[in-house]
């Protein structure tokens, strides 16, 4: 069966440092989304694509965080530069066509130190 | 605004004993409702959407438009049901997510 991948698993990294995660969605799956997830709480939207465009990232914060999907298959968000209050989760989820479900990845977990 | 209310952050039941997890909603429009499970070390599955009626491990949930709830129910719990359980609602081409319940089924 088909699963989202991301990449790293796990990324600890010093505070004012750029980091970046990458994802892979199933195959035929327009829409991606990437969520972060602190601990104790439930999946926040970040960003929102359909294929290769954003259609929501009021929750990003832009002058710090960047995602895109140039070819509207993989995704790679960015971090720069990382803070303290970073450290959460990051999860990568797609949709098939008629959004009847959401496929989550296994996450890429962020330590900033 | 659109809202995902668990109530409950932990719930412990011994095995056998009936299982109701809760979920309550805001949405200004018609939602589509779903609850989420995550088992240990394992990623975020789909356990059963509302609109398909169907019942997933033993697990039923039905749409209550008047008290705005989703509850998550089982009559017997397993120890192999212990996990956390997330309810989510779409609204548009929206998920939103509750803050999730950890359910711990003892022996």
């Amino acid at each position: 069966e088909a699963e989202v991948a991301q990449s790293p698993r796990y990324k600890i990294t010093e505070k004012s440092q750029a980091v970046a995660f990458w994802c892979d969605p199933i195959s035929g799956h327009a829409t991606l989304y990437w969520y972060r997830q602190i601990l104790g709480q439930g999946p926040e939207l970040l960003v929102q694509f359909q294929d290769e465009s954003v259609v929501d990232d009021s929750q990003l914060p832009k002058d710090r965080f960047s995602a895109e999907r140039l070819k509207g298959v993989d995704s790679t968000l960015k971090i720069q530069p990382a803070e303290l209050g970073d450290s959460a989760m990051y999860l990568c989820a797609s949709s098939p066509p008629g959004q009847h479900r959401i496929d989550f990845g296994p996450g890429t977990r962020l330590l900033v130190l | 605004a659109q809202r995902v209310t668990q109530p409950e952050k932990l719930l412990s039941v011994f095995k056998g004993a009936p299982v109701e997890l809760k979920c309550n909603y805001s949405y200004s429009g018609s939602p589509e409702l779903f609850w989420y499970v995550q088992y240990s070390r394992q990623r975020l599955q789909l356990l059963l959407r509302h609109i398909s009626r169907e019942s997933i491990k033993g697990f039923t949930a039905d749409l209550n438009k008047g008290e705005t709830s989703f509850h998550l129910k089982k009559p017997f719990a397993q120890e192999e049901d212990s996990a956390m359980y997330y309810c989510a609602l779409k609204g548009g081409n929206k998920f939103y997510f509750g803050s999730g319940t950890k359910l711990n089924v003892k022996p």
